[in-house]
């Protein structure tokens, strides 16, 4: 989930295990969600995306899911890897459907 | 193809100085964008330009300038550093607005 602050969210998941990772979001016009990765030292890397008019995206090893009735985000990654260790950003678009607002991240450490 | 190239990588400034970071992507996106990056929180955004010649305001402005002659270059200026802006800075550009934005490596910023 999200927090406010300096402290992030961290979640620990096992090699070879599936992670979700959940986001919160605040707008209800919302239309566009993206998830992006970051490393460290590095930018932000998109993931995968999301339309509004959908509820279920998939990719290699991932998937969205969009809850638009609690205004939820998740992403899934399967079969986790150490190289999936990370910051993970969800971001949707602003009121006026012009910029991303992005939420604070989730840490994803992967334990051997 | 180099995708979005930000220069410095790592700059220290005094209090009062300016300085511009520059950023360019050889893409052809309309869409250029900049971010700031704090401790623990997610991206907010300073300046956007959805195209050569036309700029805009994002959530955290003030102290800094952009300006886009061309579609490939998107400098940002800071016009007298405080210490509230030491920040990691990131550009990103996308096609169009609202689509997948690539980052560049980011900027680390640091004003004493």
């Amino acid at each position: 989930g999200e927090s406010v602050g300096l402290h992030l969210p961290t979640l620990s998941v096992q090699e070879g295990d599936n992670s979700i990772i959940n986001c919160a979001y605040s707008n209800s016009a919302s239309d566009y969600f993206i998830w992006y990765k970051q490393e460290s030292g590095k930018g932000p890397q998109f993931i995968i995306d999301i339309r509004s008019n959908m509820d279920k995206r998939q990719g290699q090893r991932v998937t969205v899911l969009l809850n638009k009735t609690v205004k939820h985000l998740s992403l899934q990654i399967a079969a986790t890897q150490p190289g999936d260790s990370a910051v993970y950003f969800c971001a949707e678009t602003d009121n006026y459907g012009q910029n991303f607002v992005f939420g604070p991240g989730t840490r994803l450490s992967v334990l051997p | 193809n180099a995708g979005v190239t930000q220069t410095p990588k790592f700059q220290v400034l005094k209090t009062g100085q300016s300085m511009t970071l520059q950023c360019a992507q050889d893409m052809n996106h309309e869409y250029m964008s900049w971010y700031r990056q704090d401790p623990g929180m997610g991206l907010r955004l300073i300046h956007y330009s959805v195209g050569a010649g036309i700029t805009d305001q994002g959530e955290v402005p003030n102290g800094y300038n952009v300006s886009r002659s061309t579609t490939e270059d998107f400098p940002l200026r800071l016009l007298s550093a405080a210490p509230s802006q030491t920040s990691v800075y990131f550009c990103a550009s996308s096609l169009v607005m609202n689509t997948e934005a690539f980052f560049g490596q980011g900027t680390r910023l640091t004003v004493v």
